[in-house]
């Protein structure tokens, strides 16, 4: 199984910086087949990345993916106020498909 | 536009058995891989089960091989997750997704709550 651990476990920062958010996985991630999702309270989540580094549809590009084999990163250039909520990383390239355990990403 | 409406969950015993049920609209249903995806109360996502587009292949995590049972009806545009042998540690919001293996999700259901409880 491959295992994704993602860090921080929590982000806290101020409208207007910039995040970054790490996802580390266990052992190399099939064809690149890693995506981000976004998930605020309450709602189901919502994809952002997909192939590391591809917006999904009607993602502003102040979010951007990168990275490759184990190392990946989502970046938020400047942060909106919308943009506070837990974040996943999750590959879909080997099975079991697999999540990170989340980022938290909080109003300093 | 892609809708996906999740129905079936509830409170149950230990022990008991629930169907859940996603129907989806807005796209060709037969062309899609469907998984169903979990969120215990405040902790993470996890994912369940797959089934490919021609519900000829099936995927499961461990934690739930033996007693949920991925199934779709390509007429209906709906697919199923039959959960037995419920435990307290299933109690969780249960999400239908489009997506699998090399397919991205990027249409979710509202999920519905399942709780395990006596």
């Amino acid at each position: 199984e491959t295992v994704l651990t993602q860090s921080p476990g929590t982000l806290s920062l101020s409208p207007g910086e910039r995040g970054t958010l790490s996802c580390r996985a266990s052992q190399s991630v099939s064809g690149n087949y890693l995506a981000w999702y976004q998930q605020k309270p309450g709602q189901a989540p919502r994809l952002l990345i997909y192939g590391a580094s591809t917006r999904a549809t009607g993602i502003p590009d102040r979010f951007g993916g990168s990275g490759s084999e184990t190392d990946f990163t989502l970046t938020i250039s400047r942060l909106e106020p919308e943009d506070f909520a837990v974040y996943y990383c999750q590959q879909y390239g080997t099975l079991p498909i697999t999540f990170g355990q989340g980022t938290r990403l909080e109003i300093k | 536009e892609v809708q996906l409406v999740v129905s079936g969950g509830g409170l149950v015993q230990p022990g008991g058995s629930l169907r859940l049920s996603c129907v989806a609209s807005g796209l060709i249903f037969s062309e899609y891989k469907m998984s169903w995806v979990r969120q215990a109360p405040g902790k993470g996502l996890e994912r369940l089960a797959g089934i490919t587009g021609d519900g000829a292949a099936t995927s499961y995590a461990d934690s739930v091989k033996g007693r949920f049972t991925i199934s779709r009806d390509n007429s209906k545009s709906t697919v199923y997750l039959q959960l037995n042998s419920l435990r307290a540690e299933d109690t969780a919001v249960y999400y239908c997704t489009t997506g699998g293996l090399t397919v991205i999700s990027d249409y979710w259901g509202q999920g519905t709550l399942v709780t395990v409880s006596p």
